[in-house]
């Protein structure tokens, strides 16, 4: 199984800061991550998918990158609304797997 | 747009069998758009892929949950379910059903599965 790797845990930060949550698998993925938001008692929402196209209606402030192994989720300034948990997920081949999630607090 | 709705078991006793249906409305289980999944969430940790089922009734399972899943389509009621044997009180979780290209969306809302004596 494809392991995946977020870091970090928990990240504090402030509206309009920068913020970056990294995603690392065992082994090359190509490009094939999503990234997601969940709010606590909701279901998660994806927010990116194939590692940096961005889902209809979704903010520009949010953004992906990367390709094989490592990936990035970033917040370019950001919102009340963006304090979360935050999940990258492969399907690059069964089983899927998702990382262990960031959570992303007020500082 | 497709709308996803988990139905409610109730609550569990060790060794029964979950099962668990997702209503899908705004679209087909027979689309070769989506394939169809089910994940789950332990209270207050992760996401853990269970399995999916493609538009044509191929089924993926988790190899942590294979000798106890099933998956299956139904068509006639526009809808897919889930099958856990043997449950234990490892299994309790929130469990979402969803679309699938790969990446899951739309989502279910969820439904708390409690497995206690």
């Amino acid at each position: 199984d494809i392991q995946m790797t977020q870091s970090p845990s928990t990240l504090s930060a402030s509206v309009g800061d920068r913020v970056s949550i990294t995603c690392r698998a065992n082994e090359s993925i190509s490009s094939w991550l999503a990234w997601y938001q969940q709010k606590p008692g909701k279901a998660p929402k994806v927010l990116i998918n194939k590692a940096s196209r961005l889902e209809s209606g979704v903010p520009s402030r949010f953004s992906g990158s990367g390709s094989g192994t490592e990936f990035t989720l970033t917040i370019s300034s950001l919102q009340p609304d963006d304090f979360a948990t935050y999940y990258c997920q492969h399907y690059n081949s069964y089983p899927y797997t998702f990382g262990q999630g960031t959570k992303l607090e007020s500082k | 747009q497709v709308q996803l709705q988990e139905s409610r078991p109730g609550l569990l006793k060790p060794s029964e069998t979950l099962s668990l249906s997702c209503s899908v409305s705004g679209g087909s289980v027979s689309s070769p758009a989506y394939f169809w999944g089910w994940i789950r969430q332990p209270p207050g940790k992760g996401l853990e892929w269970i399995g999916s089922v493609s538009y044509r009734g191929k089924t993926f399972y988790n190899p942590s949950v294979k000798s106890r899943v099933t998956i299956s389509l139904d068509t006639s009621k526009n809808h897919f379910s889930l099958n856990l044997k043997s449950v234990t009180a490892a299994d309790t979780a929130m469990y979402y059903c969803a679309g699938s290209a790969g990446w899951f969306d739309p989502w279910g809302q969820g439904t708390l599965v409690i497995v206690s004596s």
